[in-house]
C-alpha cells in the first residue's frame, strides 16, 4: 500500500466550477501536509502548507486535513483555465512523500 | 529572491555512462533534497542534505548518490546509468529541512538514457 494515494484522475471541469481534489495517507508520522501544483516542464509550486486538521484557506483554495480519518483535500473555488495542471498532495514527516498527482483541465 | 536553480535543464546519456547533476538553493537555505519523477512511479524522494550532511536516504540503489557543499550548493551523481533512471530529477530547498519546513522546489533536470 502507497502511503499516500491519490485519484490520478484525469478530471476535467467547466471555468467557474468547484474543484475538489483529495488524498488519503497511511503514515502516522505526518505532520505536515502540503498541496503542490505543477506545470508542464516545470517543478512543482506549494500552494498549500498545513499543519492542523481543518481548513486553511489561501484566495480561492482551499485545504482541508483530517487527521483522524487520514484525509485530506483541496478545493479550489471559481476555477479558471490557467488552473489546468497536475496537483500533488504530499504528507512530511522526515521524508516528503507524495501521491501520484491529479491532472486537472478547466475549460474556458 | 531567486528561486531554486538547477543545471543543465536537459541532458542526454548513454547505458553505463555516469552523469552529475547541481543545484542551488534559495538564498539562506540549508536543507537540499533531491527527487525522481517518473510517469509510472511519480515523484519519489532520493535523499536529503543539510549543513553538508546526508540526512535523510529514500530507497534508491548506491547508483546514486549527492553531496552537499558548504555554500549549500549540491550535486547528485548517478553511476552506471540504466535505460530506468530516464527521469525528471527535482532538487528542493528549505530553511531548515523536512522536519518542519516546505520545500520549495527548482524546475528540474529532464534525463534520458539512450
Amino acid at each position: 500500500q502507497k502511503e499516500v494515494e491519490q485519484d490520478p484522475g484525469p478530471l476535467s471541469v467547466p471555468e467557474g466550477a468547484i474543484v475538489s481534489l483529495n488524498c488519503t495517507y497511511s503514515n502516522s508520522a505526518f505532520q505536515y501536509f502540503m498541496w503542490y501544483r505543477q506545470y508542464s516542464r516545470k517543478g512543482p509550486e506549494l500552494l498549500m502548507y498545513t499543519y492542523s486538521s481543518g481548513n486553511k484557506e489561501d484566495g480561492r483554495f482551499t485545504a482541508q486535513v483530517d487527521k483522524s480519518s487520514k484525509y485530506i483535500s483541496l478545493f479550489i473555488r471559481d476555477s479558471q483555465p490557467s488552473d489546468s495542471a497536475t496537483y500533488l498532495c504530499a504528507g512530511q514527516g522526515g521524508k516528503l512523500i507524495f501521491g501520484q498527482g491529479t491532472e486537472l483541465s478547466v475549460k474556458p | 529572491k531567486a528561486g531554486v536553480t538547477q543545471t543543465p535543464r536537459y541532458l542526454i546519456k548513454t547505458r553505463g555512462q555516469q552523469v552529475t547533476l547541481s543545484c542551488s538553493p534559495i538564498s539562506g537555505h540549508r536543507s537540499v533534497s533531491w527527487y525522481q519523477q517518473t510517469p509510472g512511479q511519480g515523484l519519489q524522494f532520493l535523499f536529503e542534505y543539510f549543513s553538508e550532511t546526508q540526512r535523510n536516504k529514500g530507497n534508491f540503489p548506491g547508483r546514486f548518490s549527492g553531496r552537499q557543499f558548504s555554500n549549500s550548493r549540491s550535486e547528485m551523481n548517478v553511476s552506471t546509468l540504466e535505460l530506468g533512471d530516464s527521469a525528471l530529477y527535482l532538487c528542493a530547498s528549505s530553511l531548515a529541512g523536512l522536519g518542519n519546513q516546505p520545500q520549495h522546489f527548482g524546475d528540474g533536470t529532464r534525463l534520458s538514457i539512450l
